[in-house]
């Protein structure tokens, strides 16, 4: 079975700063995909990026980028410019690539504060 | 597009009175998944279905839970008869399988009971 772990339960940066979530899984399978996902107080599950396993350029979406590391079971999160509205609890989150196995595998969270 | 409902939004019951859940997934998706939230255990994954067909339901928790697809635009969470132990933030969540399984899942607004 796949885990996935957040070692960061509570992360703090300031405002326009840069901040790093850190990731980790473990997994057997070759092919798979990894996201993150953000959670604001409204508990609305909100996708922030996503990354194909085959695929060794890190994704990027606008502030927001991965460092995908595939030998080391990596995923980190990078947020530039950090604004307030990007306060929430981050998940990372891993889904196979096999049929039948096809649920997301979340990590325990990790909560940001951004510091005005 | 209107995104996944899910209805109610909060549900305070008794211990040992019913409890249904409700979720309308987006129009052509055909992958629902029911997820659990607590503090305890983060998110866990209850149940999913493909094409309204039951795929892993070794989440649920035990025979008081249960779940149903009757056809592809609504399912139901069922919990007879509800615990205190049963309270959480209950998500329902979809994606577009034919688009390949490594599309992200999108997730309602979650219904948040709590049982006394």
């Amino acid at each position: 079975a796949q885990t996935v772990t957040q070692s960061q339960p509570e992360m703090s940066v300031q405002e326009a700063e840069t901040v790093t979530l850190s990731c980790t899984y473990d997994t057997s399978e070759s092919d798979y995909y990894l996201f993150w996902y953000k959670q604001p107080p409204s508990r609305q599950m909100i996708l922030v990026i996503r990354q194909e396993a085959y695929k060794q350029q890190n994704a990027t979406e606008n502030r927001f980028s991965v460092n995908f590391q595939k030998a080391a079971k990596s995923f980190s999160l990078k947020i530039s410019d950090s604004q307030l509205g990007d306060a929430a609890m981050y998940f990372c989150a891993y889904r196979s690539d096999n049929f039948g196995n096809e649920k997301l595998t979340f990590g325990t969270g990790t909560r940001l504060t951004i510091i005005p | 597009d209107a995104g996944v409902i899910q209805s109610p939004r909060h549900e305070v019951t008794e211990m040992g009175q019913e409890v249904t859940l409700r979720c309308k997934p987006i129009s052509g998706h055909n992958s629902l998944f029911w997820y659990r939230q607590t503090m305890m255990r983060g998110l866990e994954l209850l149940i999913y279905f493909n094409n309204n067909v039951p795929i892993d339901d070794s989440g649920m928790p035990e025979d008081r839970f249960s779940a149903k697809m009757p056809n592809a635009s609504f399912s139901t969470l069922k919990i007879q008869p509800s615990e205190p132990r049963d309270s959480a933030v209950y998500f329902c969540a979809s994606s577009p399988k034919d688009r390949g399984i490594g599309s992200p899942l999108h997730f309602g607004n979650g219904t948040r009971l709590t049982v006394t």
